[in-house]
């Protein structure tokens, strides 16, 4: 069975600094999707970043970039410059890539930003 | 954002009650899906919706029965409420096969007393 671990429940970060969110999973499959959702206070969830198995180069959306090693099964969500409204709750996903049921999700990362 | 909503938002009710959680789309998605979320668990599947009348189990899914009947709706139905179904429900949304992106709506807030 697949599975998503994030060893960290909780990291801090000063403000306008670089913090790396860690994530490792499991999984026989050689095609599948990873994701990165954001929760804030609001509760909504939010989808900051996705890669594709198949793709070699990292994914970056502005200041949210991924390192993304294949082969360590390790997926792991770096924040830039990081801002007030990064503060949240981050969810390290994974979804197989011809299945249509569930994403599978790891237990979170609360994210504090320092001022 | 995508067009996803969730009524009740907030609900409190009493052990053995029925009580339904609706979730609205306008996108036209064919899939639905609904997940509980708990804390130290992250979130974990209850049931999905690969279209109107076609439903499966999730994970989780004891205690909990859905219903799809027009594209845009799904229920989720707790029968007999138990105090262990006190949780944060989120319904999600998919195009389908070969579209990775599942969007969330903004979750219902339900606690069993």
């Amino acid at each position: 069975a697949q599975t998503v671990t994030q060893s960290q429940p909780e990291m801090s970060v000063q403000e306008a600094e670089t913090v790396t969110l860690s994530c490792t999973y499991d999984t026989s499959e050689s095609d599948y999707y990873l994701f990165w959702y954001k929760q804030p206070p609001s509760r909504q969830m939010i989808l900051v970043i996705r890669q594709e198995a198949y793709k070699q180069q990292n994914a970056t959306e502005n200041r949210f970039s991924v390192n993304f090693q294949k082969a360590a099964k390790s997926f792991s969500l770096k924040i830039s410059d990081s801002q007030l409204g990064d503060a949240a709750m981050y969810f390290c996903a994974y979804r197989a890539m011809n299945r249509d049921d569930k994403i599978i999700f790891g237990k979170g990362t609360r994210l504090h930003i320092l001022p | 954002d995508a067009g996803i909503t969730q009524s009740p938002r907030h609900k409190v009710t009493e052990t053995g009650t029925p009580v339904t959680l609706r979730c609205h789309q306008t996108e036209n998605h064919r899939y639905m899906y609904w997940y509980r979320q708990d804390p130290g668990h992250g979130l974990r599947l209850i049931h999905y919706s690969y279209g109107v009348k076609d439903t499966d189990k999730g994970e989780v899914s004891d205690g909990y029965s859905v219903s799809r009947s027009k594209t845009e709706d799904f229920l989720l139905t707790l029968e007999s409420a138990t105090s262990s179904q006190t949780s944060v429900y989120f319904c999600a949304i998919s195009e389908g096969p070969g579209r990775s992106e599942q969007y969330f709506g903004p979750g219902t807030r339900l606690t069993v007393t």
